[in-house]
């Protein structure tokens, strides 16, 4: 069975402090991975997504960045969070964009202030 | 772009009445893809129903949905409301052979006794 990891489940950063969020999937090789941020009250933005290792596509500019440094992982960071970085960001994995289903992690809780 | 109308952001309901939550949407690909995904407190979001076919009604733990392309709706509706259906419901969209997958803003159920 595949399953989906995230990390940390929360953090309360400063503003312009630097931010690494992780993702790892176990048990499906090669899947299309994905970012997914929800401000509070907000509905799930998609930020980037990763058909293979070392290709990221991004999809909204926040000044934001990700990586797929292994095929089983996922990273989003900044250098510097901005006050409106704060919300609840989701990672996931799909077979494939023509399916559509995704499955999705527990989800990182960030506070910035 | 693609994009997806929730216009209820919270329903309330009495246990046994029956549910129905609008989605409607926008594409210029003729080959959308409709899905509705629940997120239950404390859980992860994860795939409801799921449908590409013209008025072909789709069905899954009681719940029901049948695309129209013709007025660009997927109406989430079940027979008779249960406590547990209480959740976030997000209607979403994507064509086939897109890795953009647009979520509408969430409608809020919420089943009372």
């Amino acid at each position: 069975a595949q399953t989906i990891h995230q990390w940390p489940v929360a953090e309360i950063k400063a503003v312009g402090s630097p931010l690494s969020l992780g993702c790892t999937i176990k048990g499906k090789s090669s899947p299309n991975l994905y970012w997914y941020w929800q401000a509070t009250g907000g509905t799930l933005q998609q930020l980037f997504y990763s058909i293979t290792v070392g290709q990221v596509e991004s999809v909204v500019q926040l000044n934001l960045s990700a990586s797929r440094p292994k095929d089983d992982q996922f990273i989003l960071s900044t250098e510097k969070l901005l006050l409106s970085h704060s919300g609840f960001y989701l990672c996931a994995w799909s077979r494939g964009a023509n399916t559509g289903q995704l499955y999705f992690g527990e989800g990182s809780k960030l506070t910035v202030l | 772009g693609d994009s997806v109308t929730q216009k209820e952001g919270l329903v309330t309901l009495t246990e046994g009445l029956p549910v129905m939550l609008n989605c409607t949407y926008q594409t210029i690909y003729s080959n959308a893809f409709l899905f509705w995904y629940v997120h239950y407190l404390n859980e992860s979001p994860r795939l409801l129903l799921k449908s590409s076919t013209d008025n072909k009604r789709t069905e899954h733990q009681g719940f029901h949905a049948t695309l129209h392309k013709s007025s660009s709706s997927f109406h989430l509706q079940k027979s008779s409301a249960q406590l547990s259906d209480s959740a976030l419901y997000y209607c979403a969209l994507t064509n086939y052979g897109n890795e953009k997958i647009t979520f509408g803003a969430g409608t809020k159920l919420t089943i009372k006794p």
